[in-house]
């Protein structure tokens, strides 16, 4: 069935650094891709989000590339700070764009 | 983006009840989803709740267990039925961003944190 698999479940770096998080999806008509960040006790909220008509996309520290032929995206995260630690959830659409699959998880931590 | 009001935000339940957690949106949306997050896990999708139709069920969700509601374009609710710990868990209805391009970016609801005895 389709799936998101997510790549690593738990990433710690120190301050200033860079954190990359990936993520495969099986269906190759999946069109859009979203990454939210989690916080502890709180909802999922949406960070970035990309489609597939393009390879790549920027928001100040945060960026997301796509190979389309590969089936993979990737989260860029430069200049870490402590207030990024969270878990980032990936995700693709399935289903004619009507159903959502979630990564696993990413426990991203920073380290001060 | 929607704003979601989810209720109750927790509960405390006793195996073998049911309990039901509603989702108000602040807009009319065609679809709605219900999705459970259990401690520590990621977020899978119960099921699509349709306004006028039968909800559509993802693989190991049963409408028995899980019954849908969805009376109208702004509100949904899902029951969780004859509850076992194995339920304890964080429910959220999620809605897609009202019409246009962003039709598949999804807003989460604050979820229901259920644990059961």
């Amino acid at each position: 069935g389709e799936n998101v698999e997510q790549h690593p479940s738990t990433l710690s770096v120190q301050e200033g650094d860079s954190a990359v998080i990936k993520c495969t999806y099986s269906d190759s008509a999946s069109n859009y891709f979203p990454w939210y960040k989690q916080e502890l006790g709180k909802r999922p909220q949406l960070i970035i989000d990309i489609r597939s008509n393009v390879g790549e996309k920027k928001d100040q520290r945060i960026a997301v590339t796509l190979n389309k032929t590969a089936k993979h995206f990737s989260l860029h995260i430069t200049e870490t700070q402590p207030e990024d630690s969270a878990v980032y959830f990936c995700a693709a659409t399935f289903n004619n764009n009507n159903d959502m699959r979630f990564g696993a998880g990413t426990r991203l931590t920073v380290k001060p | 983006s929607a704003v979601i009001s989810q209720k109750p935000s927790r509960d405390i339940c006793q195996r073998g009840t049911s309990l039901t957690i509603q989702c108000q949106v602040d807009s009319q949306v065609t679809m709605m989803f219900w999705y459970r997050q259990q401690p520590g896990q990621s977020l899978t999708l119960i099921a699509t709740a349709n306004q006028g139709s039968e909800a559509t069920y993802e693989s190991g969700f049963v409408i028995d267990k899980f019954p849908i509601s969805r009376p109208n374009l702004t509100f949904s609710t899902l029951t969780v039925s004859n509850m076992s710990p194995e339920d304890s868990s964080i429910y959220l209805c999620s809605v897609p961003a009202p019409g246009g391009s962003g039709a598949n970016v999804l807003t989460f609801g604050a979820g229901s944190r259920l644990t059961v005895l």
